[in-house]
């Protein structure tokens, strides 16, 4: 099972909108709608910010929201923050009990 | 509150095996998935198998089949990993993270567990 892809970097300056993609196969990504996104900050563990392709579990900032097309999901974050610079990481269900993450981002704020 | 509490950082030789545990509190053990993840210094999130802490049982991923082993004792809302056969490239960050209701999602983690590998 190959990890999905994801851009190694991402920036944007503060107020502006970034995507951050996911692609994957239709073995994975395309197949189920069980791609979810996780913020990772520097000597933490990862925290959950979308699940089901969409939906923020609460206390996550509607700043952030997620998307799936074919065999790519992207996370995008809106208003973008000093606090929202991070490693973003997208992890899908791949059938047969398995689950795969994806490469990571690094998301920088100009 | 929900937490998931893992065992203390380990220092191994190559070949040999290491056993990290994650104790779950504050909610109803049974009734979730319990998985694992490793990151390697200054790399991405591996996903390594999980557990069904209510059945038991397991799905390990294909990098490490044959080389790890999830277990769980409900008596005490514990899983155990245990890896085998290590090597220099084990040396990571293990967390243990929770699964509810096959969601698919990781909900809450635990504060990780480094294992390094070194002769």
């Amino acid at each position: 099972q190959s990890a999905l892809t994801q851009p190694a970097s991402v920036s944007g300056s503060p107020g502006q909108s970034i995507t951050i993609s996911c692609t994957g196969t239709s073995s994975d990504v395309g197949s189920y709608n069980f791609v979810s996104w996780y913020q990772q900050r520097p000597g933490k563990a990862p925290k959950l910010m979308i699940y089901e392709g969409g939906k923020r579990p609460s206390g996550v900032s509607n700043r952030f929201s997620g998307s799936k097309s074919g065999n790519t999901a992207s996370l995008t974050i809106s208003g973008l923050q000093d606090e929202d610079e991070a490693d973003y990481y997208c992890y899908s269900y791949a059938g047969s009990s398995t689950y795969v993450f994806g490469t990571g981002t690094k998301v920088t704020v100009l | 509150q929900v937490q998931l509490v893992q065992s203390g950082a380990e220092v191994k030789k190559p070949g040999a095996s290491v056993e990290v545990s994650c104790r779950a509190s504050g909610f109803t053990f049974t009734g979730y998935y319990i998985h694992w993840v490793r990151q390697a210094p200054g790399q991405g999130l591996e996903w390594m198998g999980t557990i069904n802490a209510g059945g038991g049982s397991t799905s390990y991923a294909q990098n490490f089949q044959g080389r790890v082993t999830m277990t769980r004792d409900t008596s005490t809302s514990t899983v155990y990993m245990e890896l085998s056969s290590l090597r220099s490239e084990d040396t990571a960050l293990y967390y243990c993270a929770r699964e509810p209701d096959s969601s698919g999602l990781l909900d809450y983690w635990g504060q990780g567990t480094l294992v390094t590998v070194s002769s």
